[in-house]
């Protein structure tokens, strides 16, 4: 049982490339989300989907892109990388009833230097 | 100020310990709060959802006070492998589309 796949696991950028984050789910939710993790900062919503087709900011979007494919992917990009954007991102999804648990990827550690 | 606020802690606490945690929230439309757990470079996980009637599962509990907008998570008897970071969750409605906000997360350490 996969749950939520993210890819790659590990990638390190130099400063201006760009990269484009895989999440898949195979759960069927509606619901799927882009955190980023920091040292003291906890997880950070970037930007999340109530559904196939919709995407709203969360509260750090700048510098990323994210794409709906289906109600199966929601892909994260950068499109410019910069150091700053060095963290370890993590994919969620859940349904998008109240009180149902939201379900992590690994997370992707990326390093830009 | 941050929509979920969280104790970052260390606590370090002797194995045998009881051990409390408090969240406050300042989104008064949040509708359903949550504990998670994150153990060392791994992803979270759900530990247990938060009810207003307050939820037990064995040696945790759980509350939830919205007058005063916090959740609260009590571990009894604590064991060496509860150490982990335990994140606070608030879902919050936002024209009907579920938001989840993390705190920080607190980090606990059992001695043996």
């Amino acid at each position: 049982n996969a749950g939520v796949t993210q890819t790659p696991k590990f990638q390190v950028l130099k400063t201006g490339q760009s990269m484009t984050l895989q999440c898949a789910q195979d759960m069927n939710h509606n619901s799927m989300y882009w955190y980023r993790q920091d040292p003291g900062m906890g997880l950070r919503l970037i930007y999340y989907s109530a559904s196939e087709g919709t995407t709203d900011k969360g509260e750090v979007p700048n510098g990323y892109n994210v794409s709906r494919l289906n109600k199966r992917e929601f892909s994260l990009r950068l499109e410019s990388a910069a150091p700053s954007q060095t963290s370890v991102y993590f994919c969620a999804s859940s349904e998008r009833d109240r009180n149902t648990e939201a379900f992590f990827g690994q997370g992707t550690r990326l390093t830009v230097v | 100020r941050k929509e979920v606020e969280q104790d970052p802690g260390p606590f370090n606490v002797p194995e045998g310990a009881t051990v409390a945690f408090n969240c406050t929230y300042s989104n008064s439309a949040s509708q359903s709060f949550f504990w998670y757990r994150q153990d060392c470079r791994k992803e979270p996980k759900l530990l247990m959802s938060v009810y207003s009637s307050g939820n037990e599962d064995g040696r945790f509990t759980a509350q939830l006070n919205r007058a005063s907008q916090y959740i609260s998570l009590l571990i009894r008897d604590s064991k060496l492998s509860d150490s982990a970071t335990y994140l606070c969750v608030a879902s919050g409605s936002n024209f009907g589309n579920e938001k989840l906000t993390f705190g920080t997360g607190t980090r606990l350490t059992i001695i043996p």
